[in-house]
């Protein structure tokens, strides 16, 4: 079945440092390909979406691109910040059971100053 | 526009007891979806609505009822809560279309977060 496979954390990072959190995907036919952020003690909100191969999307200085022929959708950032410390979900949603979403099991990220 | 509302955002319940959980959204969404957050398990799909009066079980649908009887409302009951259903529960919400642009994106509530005594 379709499955969201994200790296595990935490993840540590000091200030400045070049992000890059893993996320590849099984899925059946082209998915749209999501990132949430949670921020402590927050609902989850959309960081950034993809909906065919090869689309970047971006937002906050966030960046990832839906890459099909290795069914990835990696998150990046240039230089984190402090106020970047939350939980990052990979998801996806295909045409097939557009009513669900799937999420990957989220990898925590905490920036040193 | 209010978007996804949820409620309570946290309860204590002791064990055997039932409540209800409140979702509402305002944006003429056909699909509503329930999910549970659970420490290094990311989110599992409870119970989701293709619409108003049709209600289908997700992955961990043990021990959750809804119903769904106006397009805006999609209630999650506990009929006998239960440790194991001690969680953060998010409502979510999106249009049944999936082309590009806004009517892609699910749209997720604050959350209610509840422990089970």
């Amino acid at each position: 079945g379709d499955s969201v496979t994200q790296m595990e954390g935490p993840v540590t990072l000091s200030e400045e440092a070049f992000l890059t959190i893993n996320c590849t995907y099984t899925a059946t036919g082209y998915p749209s390909l999501f990132w949430y952020v949670q921020y402590p003690g927050e609902g989850l909100q959309l960081l950034l979406k993809a909906t065919k191969a090869d689309d970047k999307g971006s937002n906050k200085g966030f960046e990832a691109t839906y890459r099909k022929e290795t069914t990835s959708f990696h998150l990046e950032k240039g230089s984190v910040q402090v106020s970047d410390s939350a939980v990052y979900f990979c998801a996806l949603r295909t045409y097939s059971s557009a009513s669900k979403i799937i999420f990957g099991s989220g990898t925590r990220l905490s920036i040193r100053p | 526009n209010a978007g996804v509302t949820q409620t309570p955002k946290f309860q204590v319940l002791k064990t055997g007891q039932s409540m209800t959980l409140q979702c509402a959204q305002d944006m003429n969404h056909e699909y509503m979806s329930w999910y549970r957050q659970d420490p290094g398990m990311g989110l599992r799909l409870i119970h989701y609505s293709v619409g108003a009066g049709i209600t289908d079980q997700g992955e961990v649908p043990n021990g959750y009822n809804v119903s769904r009887s106006t397009t805006e409302d999609f209630p999650l009951r506990l009929l006998s809560a239960a440790p194991s259903q001690t969680s953060v529960y998010f409502c979510a919400s999106s249009y049944s279309s999936m082309g590009s642009g806004t009517g892609n994106t699910i749209y997720f509530g604050e959350g209610s977060w509840l422990t089970v005594v």
